[in-house]
């Protein structure tokens, strides 16, 4: 079945600066890329999206590319700020189902 | 628009017990997607409904079970539970397969 997997587990980063979080997907087959937000306590939350049609999507700070030759994603944040301390995952979809990456835990210090 | 609700919140159980917990999806969704989320990992995909079939399934015993209703809310019953069903259960709806959106879960705890 569909593996995913993240990296790094944990990041810490000075405010202002970029964060980088990536992962890779098993099955080739694969066509959409979802990253989810989560911060303590409350429920996941979709923050960008990205379908194989396209290598590189833009949400003001927020971007995400794909290389689907080498089955690899990124989330780049840019700009960091003290909301974006969260725990970030990436997901994508393999035979109708969405599957998740580990997460990555990302502190932003003062 | 209403979003995805779930209940109870939180919920106690003992081991061998059974529990079944509720999500009511978002208006105007079809399809309802259970995960487990056990304490610092990501959501583990448990099962989908889709027009009250289920419509795939992750790696889950058969003790792990759902139903979808009518009107696209859906329950997941697990039975004989074990320790380590201890986690919070994320209910996610959607209109197709993509995006999810996810309800705040239910933290259940098995002694």
């Amino acid at each position: 079945g569909e593996n995913v997997e993240q990296h790094p587990s944990t990041l810490s980063v000075q405010e202002g600066d970029s964060a980088v979080i990536k992962c890779t997907y098993s099955d080739s087959a694969s066509n959409y890329f979802p990253w989810y937000k989560q911060e303590l306590g409350k429920r996941p939350q979709l923050i960008i999206d990205i379908r194989s049609n396209v290598g590189e999507k833009k949400d003001q700070r927020i971007a995400v590319t794909l290389n689907k030759t080498a089955k690899h994603f990124s989330l780049h944040i840019t700009e960091t700020q003290p909301e974006d301390s969260a725990v970030y995952f990436c997901a994508a979809e393999s035979a109708s189902k969405i599957i998740f990456g580990s997460g990555t835990r990302l502190s932003i210090r003062p | 628009e209403t979003g995805v609700t779930q209940s109870p919140t939180h919920l106690i159980k003992t081991r061998g017990q059974q529990v079944t917990l509720r999500c009511s999806s978002q208006s105007g969704h079809n399809t309802v997607s259970w995960y487990q989320q056990a304490l610092g990992q990501g959501p583990q995909f448990i099962f989908q409904y889709y027009r009250e079939e289920e419509n795939g399934r992750g790696n889950f015993p058969p003790r792990f079970s759902g139903l979808q209703f009518p009107n696209y809310s859906s329950e997941l019953n697990v039975n004989a539970l074990e320790l380590d069903d201890s986690a919070l259960y994320l209910c996610a709806s959607s209109l197709g397969v993509s995006p999810l959106h996810f309800g705040n879960g239910t933290r259940l705890t098995v002694t």
